[in-house]
């Protein structure tokens, strides 16, 4: 079954120190995979994606994302993050499986908290 | 913010009742999919219009339904509402379908069922 996971359900970093949010994922075929934020009581913001090319994606408000197709994984990264930073962010992953939808599977959320 | 809108952005509704969301879709966009995010999960899929025909759905029951308009513009209708109805409906709209393109999400409806 097509599946995201991410380990960590929180992740704390100081201001101005590098992070990394961890994403693996299992799926049949090519991945297409994406990283969302959310915001307390706001819909989701696309930062970025990978689809083709260059395993290193660059996204949105200084986000990036490596993608490693031997781990299976799609790490988000920045290098040097911000209080504002603070949010919920989601790993997915486009279910080839079904149809022409484009159905996004998504894993369970990290919560990224940046203290001053 | 992206252009996609959704109201109302709060409802409370009792167990039994009837409920229709709205979504208008980001100009251009013929495709709108519906999410529901239980509180502490991801979003899960519930179904996709495109060109106002349904193109795809999940596990939901059939008491999810759904509707697009010649604008794109979508509804999400859930009878016989049940409490594990209660979470956050979310709208993505997108340039077509497909795996390639993303979804751009609106701010959510946060329905809560008592």
């Amino acid at each position: 079954a097509q599946s995201v996971a991410q380990p960590e359900d929180q992740v704390n970093v100081a201001e101005g120190n590098p992070l990394t949010v961890k994403c693996t994922y299992s799926v049949s075929g090519n991945p297409y995979l994406f990283w969302y934020v959310q915001y307390p009581n706001r819909g989701l913001q696309f930062l970025l994606k990978y689809i083709t090319g260059d395993n290193l994606v660059k996204g949105s408000y200084g986000f990036e994302a490596e993608f490693n197709k031997s781990q299976t994984s799609f790490h988000l990264k920045k290098p040097s993050a911000l209080v504002s930073d603070s949010a919920l962010y989601f790993c997915a992953v486009r279910d080839p499986l079904g149809g022409n939808t484009g159905k996004l599977i998504f894993g369970q959320g990290t919560t990224l908290q940046v203290k001053p | 913010e992206t252009g996609v809108t959704q109201s109302p952005t709060h409802l409370i509704k009792t167990r039994g009742q009837q409920v229709t969301l709205r979504c208008s879709s980001q100009s251009g966009h013929n495709t709108v999919s519906w999410y529901q995010q239980a509180l502490g999960q991801g979003p899960q899929f519930i179904f996709q219009y495109y060109r106002e025909e349904e193109n795809g759905r999940g596990n939901f029951p059939p008491r999810f339904s759904g509707l697009q308009f010649p604008n794109y513009s979508s509804e999400l209708n859930v009878n016989a509402l049940e409490l594990d109805d209660s979470a956050l409906y979310l709208c993505a709209s997108s340039l077509e379908p497909g795996l390639r393109t993303e979804a751009f999400f609106g701010q959510g409806t946060r329905l809560t069922v008592v």
